[in-house]
Parts: C-alpha cells; sequence; structure tokens
C-alpha cells in the first residue's frame, strides 16, 4: 500500500510569490491534515479535511494561505503571497475513516524556502 | 504554556543501553498519546499509541503514561545505531488534531 506522498520535495522562492504544495493521502482515507514545522519549532496543526469539507482550520496562521481538497482525494495548500516567516517544513497526513481512529500516517514533508 | 514540553536534547547513548525519552503535558482531559521517529528528511512515522494510563510495550519499545503526573514516557531497550533519529512525543487535543513536543534528537553511539 502507498503511502502519504507530496509534491514538491522542496522549494525555493522568493517572498511575494506563490507556491502550492500538494498531497496525496493513502487510498481510503478520509481524514487529512496540513502541519507545519518551521525552524527550532515544534510540528503545528494548520488544518483538518474528512472528504472534502475543512472540519477545522483553526490553525492556519492567515488569510495567506488556502487550502483545498476538491473530490475528496488530494489536497493543496496554496500560499500566496509568501513571506519569509513561511519557510519550514509543510507535513500532510491522513488517517481512516470513523471515530476513534487516531494513528495519522505523515508524508515525508515539502521544504519551503521563502529567500 | 505550551500544551506538551519535551527536551531536545539531543541525547547521545552506546549501543546495547536502555534510552528513556519523556514529555509533560498541561491539560488532564488529554486522552491519546502517541510516540513518533523522525528519520532525517522524512515524515514523522507512528511507533506507540496508547489511551489513558498504563504501559504498552512493543518489541524494544514500551510507551508509558502517568496520568497523575502528566508524564509519558518512551523506553527503547538494547538500542541499535539504527534507533538514531527524532522522537517526537504527541497529544490528540481532539477532534484529531494532533499536538506535539519539540521533538527529542537520539544518537545511539556504535
Amino acid at each position: 500500500e502507498a503511502g502519504v506522498t507530496q509534491f514538491p520535495s522542496h522549494s525555493v522562492i522568493e517572498k511575494g510569490q506563490t507556491v502550492t504544495l500538494r498531497c496525496d493521502p493513502i487510498s481510503g482515507h478520509d481524514n487529512l491534515y496540513w502541519y507545519r514545522r518551521v525552524m527550532g519549532k515544534e510540528i503545528k496543526f494548520l488544518l483538518h479535511f474528512v472528504k472534502e469539507s475543512k472540519q477545522d482550520e483553526s490553525g492556519m496562521p492567515n488569510n495567506r494561505f488556502l487550502a483545498e481538497r476538491t473530490g475528496g482525494t488530494y489536497s493543496t495548500l496554496k500560499v500566496q503571497p509568501a513571506e519569509l516567516e513561511d519557510s519550514g517544513v509543510y507535513f500532510c497526513a491522513s488517517s481512516p475513516p470513523g471515530q476513534g481512529r487516531h494513528e495519522q500516517f505523515f508524508g515525508p514533508g515539502t521544504r519551503l524556502t521563502v529567500l | 504554556q505550551k500544551e506538551v514540553e519535551q527536551d531536545p536534547g539531543p541525547l547521545s547513548v552506546p549501543e546495547g543501553a536502555i534510552v528513556s525519552l519523556n514529555c509533560t503535558y498541561s491539560n488532564s482531559a488529554f486522552q491519546y498519546f502517541m510516540w513518533y521517529r523522525q528519520y532525517s528528511r522524512k515524515g514523522p512515522e507512528l511507533l506507540m499509541y496508547t489511551y489513558s494510563s498504563g504501559n504498552k510495550e512493543d518489541g524494544r519499545f514500551t510507551a508509558q503514561v502517568d496520568k497523575s503526573s502528566k508524564y509519558i514516557s518512551l523506553f527503547i531497550r538494547d538500542s541499535q545505531p539504527s534507533d538514531s533519529a527524532t522522537y517526537l512525543c504527541a497529544i490528540n487535543r481532539g477532534a484529531q488534531k494532533l499536538v506535539f513536543g519539540q521533538g527529542t534528537r537520539l544518537t545511539i553511539n556504535p
């Protein structure tokens, strides 16, 4: 079974540009999450999709970040315009449907560098 | 105050030693506790998952939760160089939102 995949693995952009990160969850996983780790800090929750609906987006830093999951399969996270403080590693995770399933499976992450 | 506190280390021990990794948390309502292992340039990989208090064992790994002191631990017996990684404790804060500790970087020296 394929794990969670993320693309690209690394992105270097200039301040003010736009970047779109993609996540493909494990097949059949209704739950999809985005997390972020900035330098020297802990991994922090950004948002949670159940199928195509945003269940919790309390961790999104500001309105420069837009997450979508059209059709309930893959998800994209767009940062527009990017700022220096957006640099970090963005992780996607997925988990199976149903209550009581607390294990989340993480992808390898996208390392974003904003210059 | 952070919801989950974890000493970032680094921690370096000789091969074969018993390793103890720890986290504290602030909210006594938390019920689900996890340990993730993360190798360099990889995503976190779920190692152990426990509910409420008590111990859970899986091979050389034991996870322990002490809810009275709000303390969670991961023990690694007969540590191997392949165990060298960053270990992250995580708590399911509810609605499947994970809160992570900062991670402890562990090196096992041959």
